[in-house]
C-alpha cells in the first residue's frame, strides 16, 4: 500500500464548479499535512496547510481526519487558473529531519 | 527576497556517467532537502540536510549523496546513470528541520540516455 494515495483523475470541471480531491495516508503516526499545487513543468507550490480543526484560505477548504488518516481539499467556484495537479503531502520527523511524502497528484482542469 | 535556486536547469547525460546538481537556499534558510520526482508521479525524498549534517534519507541506492556546505548550498551527486534516473531533481529549503514549511525551486531536468 502506498504511504499517500490520491485518486489521479483528471477531474474535468466547468468554471464555476466546486470540486472536493480526497487523499488518505497510512502512517498513523504522520505529524503535518499539506497541499501543495503543481503547474506543468514547474516546482510544487504550498497551496495551503491541513489542520484537524480544519482551515480555510478563500475559494479553498482544506479538512484532516486523523482517525481515518484521510485528508480532503474543497474547492468552490473554479477557475480556468486553479487547473493544475493537487499533491496531497504528509509530514513525518525521524531523526531529527522532516521527511515529505508525496501523493501522486491529482489533475484538474477547469474548462469553460 | 530570491527563492530558492537550483543549477544546471536542464541536463543530459548518457548511463554510466556521473552528475551533479547545485541548489541554494532561501536566504536564511539552514535546511536543504532533495526529492526526484518522475513523470507522473509526485516526488520523492532522497535526502535531508541541516547545518551541514544529513538528517534523513530516502531509500534510494548508495549511488545517489548529497553534501551541504557552510553558506547552507548543497550538492546532490549521482553516479553510474541509469535510464531510469530521468527525473526532475527538486531541491527545498526551509529554516529549520521540524514543523517548517519547504519551499521548492524550478528544479533540474536530467535525461538519461
Amino acid at each position: 500500500r502506498k504511504e499517500v494515495e490520491q485518486d489521479p483523475g483528471p477531474f474535468n470541471v466547468p468554471e464555476g464548479a466546486t470540486v472536493a480531491f480526497n487523499c488518505t495516508y497510512s502512517n498513523s503516526a504522520s505529524q503535518s499535512f499539506f497541499w501543495y499545487r503543481q503547474d506543468c513543468r514547474k516546482e510544487p507550490k504550498l497551496l495551503m496547510s491541513v489542520y484537524s480543526s480544519g482551515n480555510e484560505d478563500g475559494r479553498f477548504t482544506a479538512q484532516l481526519n486523523r482517525a481515518s488518516q484521510y485528508i480532503s481539499l474543497l474547492i468552490r467556484d473554479s477557475k480556468l487558473s486553479d487547473s493544475a495537479t493537487y499533491l496531497c503531502v504528509v509530514n513525518n520527523y525521524a531523526g531529527g529531519g522532516n521527511k515529505l511524502t508525496f501523493g501522486t497528484g491529482t489533475q484538474l482542469k477547469v474548462e469553460l | 527576497d530570491t527563492g530558492v535556486t537550483q543549477s544546471p536547469t536542464h541536463l543530459i547525460k548518457t548511463r554510466g556517467q556521473q552528475v551533479t546538481l547545485r541548489c541554494s537556499p532561501i536566504s536564511g534558510h539552514k535546511s536543504v532537502s532533495w526529492y526526484q520526482q518522475v513523470l507522473g508521479q509526485g516526488p520523492q525524498f532522497i535526502f535531508q540536510y541541516y547545518e551541514k549534517e544529513e538528517r534523513g534519507r530516502g531509500n534510494f541506492p548508495d549511488r545517489f549523496s548529497a553534501r551541504q556546505f557552510p553558506n547552507y548550498s548543497s550538492e546532490l551527486n549521482v553516479n553510474a546513470l541509469l535510464l531510469g534516473d530521468s527525473a526532475l531533481y527538486l531541491c527545498a529549503s526551509s529554516h529549520q528541520t521540524v514543523q517548517e514549511t519547504q519551499y521548492f525551486g524550478p528544479g533540474t531536468r536530467l535525461l538519461v540516455l
